[in-house]
C-alpha cells in the first residue's frame, strides 16, 4: 500500500503547455504539501493545505494553481509551462498543520519542459 | 528571515568513519528539527528528529544534537556504511506554527568501501 502516491512519475512536455500532477494520501492526514526540488537538489515549499484549506502559499508564479477536492487529495496544475519549471515535484502529507511533525513524501513527479 | 544553512555541501568518508553535518537556523521560535535522507532517485525520508526540550537524541548509529542558544543542530553518523551514501537534509519550521518546513541545501555524503 503506497502511503502518498503521485501521478504521473514522469512528464515531458513543450513550453507553453498546461499540465497537472495528482497526489493522493491514504494515511488519514489532515495536511498536504507541494515541494519543488530543482536540479541542485534544493527542496522548496510551494503550497500547503490543511483539510482542504490553503494555509501556506509561498512566492510562486500564479501559473501554479493547487486544488484540494478533499483532505486526501492535492493536485497541482501548471499553466504556460516554462523551461525553469523543470524540476521534481514532491507531494507530502503530515498529521495536522498545527502539530509540527514528520512529512511523508510521495515518490516525486519529474517534469521536463523542452 | 527564513533561512536554514547547512554544511558541508559534500562529504566523503571511508567506511567505518564518522560523518557530521551541521545546520544553523534563523528563527528563534523554531522548536522541531528533523533530518531527512534522500537516496538517489528516491523520496526524502525522515531518519531522526529532535524537539527543543532535549539536547541530544540517538537512534543506533545516528544521533542529533541541538544547541538552541547558538541556533544550530548537527547530525552524527557513526560507523558509516556504503548504504549511508545519500543526500541528507536538515529542516526547521518557520512562521506561525503550521508545519512549514524550510530545508537546508543538502549534504551529499559518499561512503567509500
Amino acid at each position: 500500500d503506497t502511503a502518498v502516491s503521485q501521478t504521473p512519475k514522469y512528464l515531458v512536455t513543450q513550453m507553453g503547455n498546461d499540465k497537472s500532477i495528482k497526489c493522493e494520501q491514504n494515511l488519514g492526514h489532515d495536511t498536504m504539501y507541494w515541494y519543488k526540488q530543482d536540479s541542485k537538489k534544493f527542496l522548496k515549499i510551494m503550497f500547503s493545505y490543511n483539510n482542504k484549506e490553503l494555509i501556506i502559499n509561498e512566492t510562486v508564479p500564479n501559473r501554479f494553481s493547487p486544488k484540494s477536492p478533499d483532505k486526501a487529495h492535492l493536485n497541482l496544475h501548471i499553466n504556460s509551462l516554462e523551461l525553469g519549471d523543470s524540476a521534481v515535484y514532491f507531494c507530502a502529507s503530515s498529521l495536522a498543520g498545527g502539530i509540527i511533525g514528520e512529512l511523508f513524501f510521495g515518490e516525486g513527479s519529474r517534469l521536463t519542459v523542452l | 528571515g527564513e533561512n536554514v544553512e547547512q554544511h558541508p555541501s559534500t562529504l566523503s568518508v571511508q567506511e567505518g568513519d564518522s560523518a557530521v553535518i551541521k545546520c544553523t537556523y534563523s528563527d528563534s521560535a523554531s522548536n522541531y528539527f528533523p533530518w531527512y535522507k534522500q537516496e538517489l532517485g528516491k523520496r526524502p525520508q525522515l531518519i531522526i528528529d529532535i524537539r527543543s526540550n532535549v539536547g541530544e537524541k540517538k537512534d543506533q548509529r545516528i544521533a542529533v544534537t541541538l544547541n538552541k542558544t547558538a541556533k544550530h543542530f548537527s547530525l552524527h553518523i557513526t560507523e558509516t556504511q556504503p548504504e549511508d551514501s545519500a543526500v541528507y537534509f536538515c529542516a526547521a519550521p518557520f512562521s506561525g506554527g503550521y508545519n512549514k518546513l524550510i530545508f537546508g541545501a543538502g549534504t551529499r555524503l559518499a561512503v567509500h568501501p
